[in-house]
């Protein structure tokens, strides 16, 4: 979608290193999410916010955090990468709520090796 | 709990029709929605249902009956194009989506 971009898009890091994901919206919605992807699974929610300094744990938050500080950056990071961390990484936003659907970036691959 | 199962894969012809199923357990119910993922692409949404029936869109139609926790994507004369995972997830009570793992459509010509 082109009102979601992620950063960067792809990534190999080693275990041990910090990593730092970028989210960026243009249109000024309030609830932005981070989730992963892996074979076998659903979409899992890590973070969200629901507003500039306003966010909450997921369902697998364990080993990530994030921060909102403008309305447009949910930023996303690995403190300490591991490879369990290895995944695609997709952010989503709320257009509207009155239905919640999410729209989501093109998202991430990170391979931590 | 809270849970969502669909068929891990499908196959079917161009040209044919199929249908996709999810069944669902929740304590709380605020909508069903699909999204259309190919590979190696983000989600894209599809459809939305809350009330049951039949919710309409071209080649494609989704249903819904909240009491039987269950749902269904349906898709009409099929094209090479729709050969991509669905994802059929449900919005709990505290806003939040909860993602069934995905089916895996493949079309054979």
């Amino acid at each position: 979608d082109a009102g979601i971009t992620q950063s960067p898009r792809h990534k190999v890091t080693e275990t041990g290193t910090p990593v730092t994901l970028r989210c960026h919206q243009t249109e000024n919605h309030r609830y932005m999410y981070w989730y992963r992807q892996d074979p076998g699974h659903g979409l899992r929610l890590i973070h969200y916010s629901y507003g500039v300094k306003d966010t909450d744990k997921g369902e697998v938050s364990d080993g990530y955090s994030v921060s909102r500080s403008k309305t447009e950056d949910f930023l996303l990071t690995l403190e300490s990468a591991t490879s369990s961390q290895t995944s695609v990484y997709f952010c989503a936003t709320v257009r509207t709520e009155i239905t919640y659907e999410q729209y989501f970036g093109p998202g991430t691959r990170l391979t931590v090796t | 709990g809270q849970n969502i199962d669909q068929p891990t894969e499908m196959t079917a012809t161009e040209g044919a029709i199929v249908q996709i199923n999810c069944t669902y357990q929740t304590s709380g119910f605020n909508g069903l929605f699909w999204y259309q993922q190919h590979a190696g692409e983000a989600p894209t949404f599809l459809s939305y249902n809350v009330l049951d029936g039949l919710e309409e869109k071209g080649r494609f139609s989704s249903f819904l009956s909240r009491s039987k926790g269950y749902s269904y994507l349906l898709l009409k004369e099929l094209q090479m194009k729709d050969s991509a995972s669905y994802l059929c997830a449900h919005m709990d009570s505290n806003y939040q989506l909860i993602w069934g793992a995905g089916t895996k459509l493949i079309i054979k010509p």
